[in-house]
């Protein structure tokens, strides 16, 4: 059974610092993995889409890496602001299941 | 904006009650995914429908049930609404369904409360 965990649960840095968010599933049979970003009471925003092919995507100032084998993912946040505070999911497409695993989150604060 | 549009946004419903949620896929999307997100935790996989069939289903009991229409939009209905079904539902839609994994767009959510 494929399970996604998250850590930290939450992170509170100072603004301007870079920051790496952790994600790791225990099952290697993947499609892609996604990063999503999650504003309080609000739907979910799509950040980066890696496909299982694929070792890491970039936009802007996120980076996300995919090791399959080792089942771990990483996203990158370089010179945080306090507009990218909210929480950030990621999610497994299991190519057992056909479906999008979710972690339960990190939700970041970027203090001023 | 994903195109994906959720209503009503905020619903209050009583223990026992039945509620139908309805969502509206991204244009040319012929698939749609619908989750429940409980609070603090990530979102859990409900059912998905691709060209107004069930295809695939998470850990959730029959009284949670939908339906696809042929222009894709589609609704979520839960029966004998429980305090723990209080959360925000989530679709997402896609081109494709089955295990071929296209990219999911979410819609706003409906937030479900119930009392």
């Amino acid at each position: 059974k494929q399970e996604v965990t998250q850590i930290p649960a939450a992170l509170s840095v100072p603004e301007g610092e870079n920051l790496v968010l952790n994600c790791s599933f225990t099952d290697s049979a993947i499609y892609n993995l996604q990063w999503f970003r999650q504003d309080p009471g609000k739907g979910l925003t799509s950040l980066l889409l890696i496909q299982s092919s694929q070792r890491e995507q970039t936009s802007g100032r996120l980076n996300a890496s995919l090791d399959k084998s080792s089942g771990r993912s990483t996203l990158y946040i370089a010179a945080s602001q306090p507009g990218d505070s909210a929480t950030y999911l990621c999610a497994v497409y299991s190519s057992n299941t056909g479906k999008l695993i979710f972690g339960q989150g990190t939700t970041l604060q970027v203090k001023p | 904006e994903t195109g994906v549009t959720q209503s009503p946004t905020h619903l209050i419903k009583t223990r026992g009650q039945q509620v139908t949620l309805r969502c509206s896929s991204q244009s040319g999307h012929n698939t749609v995914s619908w989750y429940q997100q409980a609070l603090g935790q990530g979102p859990q996989f409900i059912f998905q429908y691709y060209r107004e069939e069930e295809n695939g289903r998470g850990n959730f009991p029959p009284r949670f049930s939908g339906l696809q229409f042929p222009n894709y939009s589609s609704e979520l209905n839960v029966n004998a609404l429980e305090l723990d079904d209080s959360a925000l539902y989530l679709c997402a839609s896609s081109l494709g369904g089955g295990r071929r994994a296209y990219e999911q767009y979410f819609g706003p959510g409906t937030r479900l409360t119930v009392t």
